[in-house]
């Protein structure tokens, strides 16, 4: 089974600053796809970013790029210039062959003006 | 079109109701999913459907009931719950499972109450 792991419970930035959230993620697949995911207070889940495993360019949206090591297994989220709407709880996720999503235990963020 | 329609919002029910949660998107997307999810804790997933047919059961408790009508509907029929159900029930739909280089589209959830 396909294992996420987010080893930080929370993490704070100044805003204007960058933060760097961590993933790591275990599978002995070769064909899969990794995803953060934004939920506000709102509860919807929100995409943020998206990286196919078999890219080796890292994804990048906007302020929101990411750190794909493939052969360590880890997807770090890079914010820059975080904003106050930054503040969330962020997921990690995994999706398999088929489709089906796994979550990490999602880390906290916190935006200070 | 983008949106995955949870309701209700909120629900509170007895040990011994039985009630049912509805998801509708119209993004003509054939693979849709449900995911529980406990305060301060990630979803875990529940059942997923592919092509209106029942593709994974995660060992979830026979008094959660899942139905899909049609491509765009997805229920959840609850029936004898306990106190521990109690959490955010999250809906999601993927283009098509088997094509996961797609993204998961999430409502916003219903809020369950087991009194």
């Amino acid at each position: 089974a396909q294992t996420v792991t987010q080893s930080q419970p929370e993490m704070s930035v100044q805003e204007a600053e960058t933060v760097t959230l961590s993933c790591t993620y275990d599978t002995s697949e070769s064909d899969y796809y990794l995803f953060w995911y934004k939920q506000p207070p709102s509860r919807q889940m929100i995409l943020v970013i998206r990286q196919e495993a078999y890219k080796q360019q890292n994804a990048t949206e906007n302020r929101f790029s990411v750190n794909f090591q493939k052969a360590a297994k880890s997807f770090s989220l890079k914010i820059s210039d975080s904003q106050l709407g930054d503040a969330a709880m962020y997921f990690c996720a995994y999706m398999d062959g088929v489709g089906d999503m796994r979550f990490g235990a999602g880390t906290r963020l916190t935006v200070k003006p | 079109d983008t949106e995955v329609t949870q309701t209700p919002k909120h629900l509170v029910m007895g040990m011994t109701n039985k009630k049912s949660l509805k998801c509708e998107q119209h993004m003509g997307h054939r693979a849709m999913y449900w995911y529980k999810q406990k305060a301060k804790k990630p979803p875990e997933l529940m059942f997923v459907y592919s092509y209106e047919k029942l593709s994974i059961n995660e060992s979830v408790p026979s008094r959660f009931s899942p139905e899909c009508p049609n491509s765009s509907l997805l229920n959840l029929h609850l029936h004898a719950l306990q106190p521990e159900d109690s959490a955010l029930y999250l809906c999601a739909s993927s283009q098509d499972r088997y094509r996961a280089n797609t993204e998961a589209f999430f409502g916003q959830g219903t809020r369950l109450t087991v009194v």
